[in-house]
């Protein structure tokens, strides 16, 4: 089982509709949880820190915690084709302190 | 300032070539991190430098040999390095190494030939 597991994609949504990108960890220790987003030919830019079970909005994103099911995810509200990118779950703590686990990363595109 | 930069951004060197890379960060952070990404393939860790003392090294060869001058600088030396080692080398840095919200430079673009 790897550590962690982004479902595998690629994602594709019409303009305007929400995505929905998902992420598992298996390190129940995790504490800090981090989605990056990444342009073709460009470094990881950071969108997104949560830290506790529950909620956390910033302008169209949502990031999303459950640590009972160890379990984060990241909604992406009125869709723009900008959006178009391969999104990274990262994670940290527990057996990855220190240090940042990623997962494989989804590419998402947004079509008009 | 919440930029860390890196020098040079495209970078072509033989196998017997010695080259080196750059990276600064002006945003105070204790932290550094040299990543190595492939591509269509996740980051991939090589060392962190904590309070400028390197405190993981996930194992990579020796050819990579960091060095960490002040709290803003980290390099990257490169000798010896094979085809295999072409790649988008990225640092980033973070307040320290246990709050691990980071934060990633441009990267090299490195061609080994």
């Amino acid at each position: 089982q790897k550590e962690v597991e982004q479902n595998s994609g690629p994602l594709s949504v019409p303009e305007g509709a929400i995505a929905s990108l998902n992420c598992t960890y298996s390190d129940r220790g995790s504490q800090s949880f981090f989605w990056y987003r990444q342009y073709s030919g460009k470094s990881p830019e950071l969108i997104m820190s949560i830290y506790s079970n529950g909620d956390k909005e910033d302008g169209r994103f949502t990031a999303q915690l459950n640590k009972a099911s160890q379990y984060v995810s990241l909604l992406i509200r009125d869709s723009q084709p900008s959006d178009s990118a391969t999104y990274l779950c990262a994670v940290s703590g527990g057996t990855s302190y220190g240090k940042l686990t990623f997962g494989q990363g989804t590419i998402l595109t947004v079509h008009p | 300032d919440t930029e860390v930069t890196q020098t040079p951004k495209h970078l072509v060197m033989g196998m017997t070539n010695k080259k080196s890379l750059k990276c600064e960060q002006h945003m105070g952070h204790r932290a550094m991190y040299w990543y190595k990404q492939k591509a269509k393939k996740p980051p991939e860790l090589m060392f962190v430098y904590s309070y400028e003392k390197l405190s993981i090294n996930e194992s990579v060869p020796s050819r990579f040999s960091p060095e960490c001058p002040n709290s803003s600088l980290l390099n990257l030396h490169l000798h010896a390095l094979q085809p295999e080692d072409s790649a988008l080398y990225l640092c980033a840095s973070s307040q320290t190494s246990g709050v691990n919200e980071q934060f990633f430079g441009p990267g090299t673009r490195l061609t080994v030939l």
